[in-house]
């Protein structure tokens, strides 16, 4: 088990839904991170969060929009999206500003677009 | 642009042998990340490394840091079959900055047989 919590673990959805991702940690991390994983690649970062305020976009198409509500949670609506955005999700955590912790993952909600 | 390189890809070893994995990357950074990942697992951290010339052990696994040379390198010895998994060396390309930007190598898919 780890500390930073997501939901739903699998979510299977169509192009014309719209859903949403969560994280929760608990911590007391004040950086926030969502990550996209495709099979046998490396986790690429999508969207940062520092004290609540997104502080990082690596050009994430707008069909993905983070929302940061508290210190604790994040989440990740979905909408419109597409095949290939079909991909393992994972949120992580930091203390902010401590170079020598790592950032802590969550298991990843696993994401199939139909 | 960073660029973090890790060699090799996949690695079959026997129990009982040593081997190391390299990871090389592009830019100066200020962090270094370790990290294991098993098969629809999240991420485990291992190491952190901030400075030249670091050195961390844990158990089996051994990480050092070469910031002159951008080089990092996890040294297996005497492998046994639990360490089987994918391990990614990740670097922050936020350089002195408060939270991470971590751009991953490809990742080593080790595989320990008897």
């Amino acid at each position: 088990d780890t500390e930073v919590t997501q939901t739903p673990k699998h979510l299977v959805m169509g192009m014309t839904n719209k859903k949403s991702l969560k994280c929760e940690q608990h911590m007391g991390h004040r950086a926030m991170y969502w990550y996209k994983q495709k099979a046998k690649k490396p986790p690429e970062l999508m969207f940062v969060y520092s004290y609540e305020k997104l502080s990082i976009n690596e050009s994430v198409p707008s069909r993905f929009s983070p929302e940061c509500p508290n210190s604790s949670l994040l989440n990740l609506h979905l909408h419109a999206l597409q095949p290939e955005d079909s991909a393992l999700y994972l949120c992580a955590s930091s203390q902010n500003g401590q170079l020598n912790q790592p950032q802590h993952f969550g298991d990843g909600t696993r994401l199939s677009i139909l | 642009e960073l660029k973090v390189e890790q060699n090799p890809l996949f690695l079959s070893m026997q129990e009982g042998k040593n081997y190391t994995i390299y990871c090389n990357y592009s830019t100066t950074s200020d962090r270094l990340y370790w990290y294991r990942q098993d098969p629809g697992k999240s991420l485990e951290s291992l190491f952190v490394l901030l400075s030249n010339g670091a050195v961390k052990q844990e158990g089996r696994l051994m990480a050092s840091l070469d910031t002159k040379a951008r080089l990092s390198t996890l040294h297996i010895t005497a492998a046994v079959h639990d360490l089987s998994a994918t391990y990614f060396c990740a670097v922050d390309k936020n350089y002195g900055g408060s939270q991470g930007n971590l751009i991953f190598g490809k990742g080593t898919k080790l595989s320990v047989k008897p």
